[in-house]
């Protein structure tokens, strides 16, 4: 597409509850980033894909937290009993995966565990 | 854990006057780039300066990079209400260079 794509833009859930969060990077876009950001902070890395592998899943904050991603392009992104600290917004960037390797985001998921 | 620090945390400046904005990181890096953000959500790129670069311009932006010292400086000239965001200092490193980590930021407000 045009654009990275994300879904939900806005999720609301209940302690507990397992969610899941999609992204649809720009086409021909190899490398793939999922991030977190809490109100007024920075960027938390997660994880990132090369094609279908991810080399660094460091930064998932716990074995609650998966990401994967099929066919090179759509990523999911899932959180399992979900917690309060959980929520935040999740932002997806892809980027070309060679050269220079520029980052395009997307809008982002917000993500209100009550 | 976050790659990069960013100072100050916070910035408030009369229009027309330059903003400066710091950001130190810890490894070595293939390139650094800067990102802003409006309204808390998706970040948009504006300048790349790779490890061999020293100073880069883009228009009423300024890039510095010292490697020895592992730090990065983006100089905004002539700002404008517009320009109020937070800005964000990125490394990538790693196997290829695609691990790309952010800094804290620093939030941008211009006063008209």
């Amino acid at each position: 597409g045009a654009g990275v794509s994300q879904s939900p833009s806005n999720k609301v859930t209940e302690k507990g509850k397992d969610v899941e969060l999609r992204c649809d990077p720009i086409s021909g876009h190899t490398a793939l980033y999922w991030y977190r950001q809490s109100l007024g902070q920075g960027l938390e890395f997660l994880i990132y894909f090369q094609g279908n592998s991810a080399p660094d899943k460091s930064g998932l904050p716990s074995d609650r937290f998966s990401a994967e991603r099929t066919g090179g392009s759509v990523s999911t992104l899932t959180i399992q009993r979900t917690q309060q600290e959980d929520s935040a917004v999740y932002l997806c960037a892809s980027s070309p995966g060679r050269g220079a390797n520029v980052l395009t985001f997307g809008a982002g998921s917000r993500l209100t565990v009550l | 854990s976050q790659q990069g620090e960013e100072d100050p945390q916070a910035l408030s400046i009369q229009e027309g006057e330059n903003a400066t904005m710091n950001c130190s990181y810890k490894t070595s890096i293939n390139n650094l780039q800067w990102y802003r953000q409006n309204s808390g959500r998706g970040l948009v790129h504006l300048i790349l300066i790779r490890s061999n670069e020293r100073e880069k311009h883009s228009g009423r932006l300024r890039v510095t990079l010292d490697t020895s010292k592992k730090s990065s400086s983006l100089l905004i000239t002539a700002s404008r209400a517009a320009d109020t965001a937070s800005y964000f200092c990125a490394t990538a490193s790693g196997t290829g260079g695609f691990k790309t980590i952010f800094g804290a930021g620093t939030r941008l407000f211009v006063k008209a």
